[in-house]
């Protein structure tokens, strides 16, 4: 069974660091772009961050680049959301993807002070 | 950006209902466009991808349409377990960019 579980979530001040991480099985782990999507309270779905097979191309959505970053590792079957700088609006759910299709439970960020 | 503008937010419908949900892009996609589900508390779950293919396990009253800017999802009888809050994303370019959603009531 195809499987992704996240965690690392948790209460932060703004201004503070999280690393979200996101354990992959049931599949090829290292065949799969891999993705990051939220979701604000109340609000819809963004995507946040994707990331190819062997960590060469990466992509963020602009309101977190310079703060985020995707990495993963193909030994341990995980990718990692490092999260920087964090801000009272990046309060949301994290989900981690295996491209466009199978999600994640997520993981709850809330930033406040 | 490609906006996503999707249409109606909501709807009330009854049981055995047709209902159809619109994207539109702000610039063509090809069928770069995939149709979620998303009940209270859970994960949103995969129904179409590349417009119209209906993902495996997913009742074949589900079923989507459209290319380049205009985009469809219809629910050809509306069952009781389909009350829930719908999303398209176009993945054709970056920065991906999801649909605000239409949620589906009675």
């Amino acid at each position: 069974e195809v499987q992704l579980v996240e965690s690392g979530g948790g209460l932060v001040q703004p201004g503070g660091s999280l690393r979200l991480s996101c354990a992959a099985s049931g599949f090829t782990f290292n065949a799969y772009w891999m993705t990051w999507v939220r979701q604000t309270p109340g609000q819809g779905l963004e995507w946040v961050a994707n990331i190819d097979q062997e960590e060469i191309e990466k992509y963020y959505v602009d309101s977190v680049k310079g703060r985020f970053t995707i990495s993963r590792d193909n030994a341990k079957d995980s990718v990692y959301l490092q999260m920087n700088s964090l801000r009272i609006e990046d309060t949301g759910v994290y989900y981690c993807l295996r491209g466009a299709q199978v999600w994640g439970q997520g993981t709850l960020v809330t930033v406040s002070s | 950006d490609i906006q996503m503008t999707q249409s109606p937010s909501s709807l009330s419908a009854s049981v055995g209902d047709r209902v159809t949900i619109t994207c539109r892009a702000s610039q063509g996609i090809r069928d770069d466009l995939a149709w979620f589900q998303q009940k209270p508390g859970k994960a949103p779950q995969r129904l179409i991808y590349t417009a119209s293919y209906l993902q495996s396990g997913v009742p074949s009253r589900f079923s989507g349409s459209g290319s380049g800017t205009e985009f469809t999802l219809t629910i050809s009888s509306l069952q009781p377990e389909d009350f829930a809050t719908y999303y398209c994303l176009q993945h054709n370019s970056y920065p991906w960019t999801f649909g605000q959603g239409t949620k589906v009531e009675i």
